[in-house]
């Protein structure tokens, strides 16, 4: 079944400790992107990848890093978590040929920083 | 990317048809109209997509106008498990290869009822 993967689903930790949320997708897709919803402040892109190796920051990108080394994975690093980045991330995916084409998200993945 | 207008809610009864319609008339040619929809936190769920031909899928048809400034998502048959948060998108499409972020607004919170 073609799907993305997030992984924790929900996360409480504290500030300060690193933490990283991986993101996989199955279907060979080259571009993948990270989001991050607030009450009130929608869907905010945090980054995104146009292919392995090829990562650029999105509207949000302070306080995360991210990292392209296989096409499947993406994974989202918070070095130094704080409470602000108390959030519900999405991963999502989609593939570059035809760019119309629709992305795929993940279920989410609920981080609580205390 | 254009703004987008919707209905910030709306009911409907348990098997009749849904009709959520949306404005966007700032579009540009090469901008298509996408739907996803969000059922309680869960991932955004792609519907239907389309540029300016009428569309019909297994989940829902999409009417666009001919003057493309308005669109309307018809769900034919709603079901309590269409109870969402509904998100029209309008997203340049380019063979450029740049970033395929997407927008989301508000949405409208489509509420079905037995």
């Amino acid at each position: 079944e073609a799907q993305v993967t997030q992984n924790p689903r929900y996360l409480i930790t504290v500030t300060g400790k690193k933490l990283t949320v991986t993101c996989s997708q199955n279907m060979n897709h080259e571009y993948m992107s990270w989001y991050r919803q607030d009450p009130g402040l929608g869907l905010r892109q945090i980054y995104y990848s146009m292919n392995v190796e090829v990562t650029d920051k999105g509207d949000v990108p302070e306080g995360y890093k991210v990292s392209r080394k296989e096409k499947r994975n993406f994974p989202l690093i918070l070095e130094s978590p704080s409470p602000n980045q108390t959030s519900l991330y999405f991963c999502a995916s989609s593939p570059r040929t035809g760019s119309n084409q629709p992305q795929h998200f993940g279920d989410g993945t609920r981080l609580s920083i205390l | 990317d254009a703004k987008t207008t919707q209905p910030p809610s709306m009911d409907c009864a348990e098997g009749r048809a849904a009709n959520l319609p949306c404005n966007h008339s700032t579009i540009s040619g090469n901008e298509y109209v996408y739907w996803y929809r969000q059922i309680h936190s869960q991932g955004p769920q792609y519907i239907i997509h389309g540029l300016k031909n009428n569309e019909t899928n297994e989940m829902a048809s999409l009417i666009i106008t001919e003057d493309r400034k308005s669109s309307t998502l018809i769900l034919p048959h709603a079901t309590l498990r269409d109870t969402a948060v509904y998100y029209c998108i309008v997203r340049v499409v380019n063979s450029g290869g740049s970033n395929y972020k997407l927008t989301f607004g508000k949405g409208t919170l489509l509420t079905v009822n037995p």
